[in-house]
């Protein structure tokens, strides 16, 4: 069973709309990370949030974590063809040792 | 820095050859990390050093795999012998110490076991 699920798995959407992407567990986190995957490469860290509550925005994308540092959310406004790519969370238990999520595979259409 | 190295990008090999899958971390990294990714299990966490020592292998699915680190520039994955199963793709990343840290990764050898 995965620590870490993700919702939706597939998202494809039309250029300009907003989504949300949802990160679960029944496990609390010292912190979680969101990381964004091309094809062909590995992750590359988006964020990291460490409190619970926090809320981090990096341009177009606004990123929760949950009072109770079990879950969190991505939230993308206006999403452009350039957003398109496979989203994983990651929480670590203790220390640097992060489990990922099962990732959302995000379309965005022109 | 270069990044994270790893090699080889593509590997194919029959059943029960030996498989070794090398990584080079990113200089002064003390955490080393081994995941491997497929589409029905997402990316798993299969063993973590940090100093060159493995800390949890937990995530080792059996015997037939096996990770090295005998420096801190230089970490192996072998897989011996090798099983169709064992198709996915492998990816290294290293941190530097400290708490929250970031994980930069390699980008990853596509093993593919026929």
């Amino acid at each position: 069973t995965q620590l870490l699920e993700q919702s939706p798995q597939f998202l494809s959407i039309q250029e300009g709309e907003n989504l949300t992407v949802y990160c679960n567990s029944s496990s609390v986190f010292s912190s979680l990370q969101w990381y964004r995957q091309e094809p062909g490469e590995g992750p590359v860290l988006l964020v990291t949030v460490v409190t619970g509550g926090e809320v981090k925005k990096l341009k177009r994308l606004t990123f929760q974590f949950g009072d109770a540092r079990k879950d969190s959310s991505l939230h993308i406004t206006a999403a452009q063809p350039g957003d398109t790519g496979l989203y994983l969370c990651a929480g670590a238990l203790t220390g640097n040792q992060f489990y990922f999520g099962t990732g959302t595979s995000l379309t965005v259409i022109p | 820095d270069a990044g994270v190295i790893q090699s080889p990008r593509h590997e194919v090999t029959e059943m029960g050859q030996e498989v070794t899958l090398r990584c080079k971390p990113i200089s002064g990294h003390n955490s080393l990390f081994w995941y491997r990714q497929t589409m029905m299990r997402g990316l798993e966490l299969l063993i973590y050093f940090n100093n060159n020592v493995p800390i949890d292998d937990s995530g080792m699915p059996e015997d037939r795999f096996s990770a090295k680190m005998p420096n801190a520039s230089f970490s192996t994955l072998k897989i011996q012998p090798s099983e169709p199963r064992d198709s996915a793709v492998y990816f290294c990343a290293s941190s530097p110490t400290g708490v929250f840290t970031e994980a930069f990764f390699g980008q990853g050898t596509r093993l593919t076991v026929v």
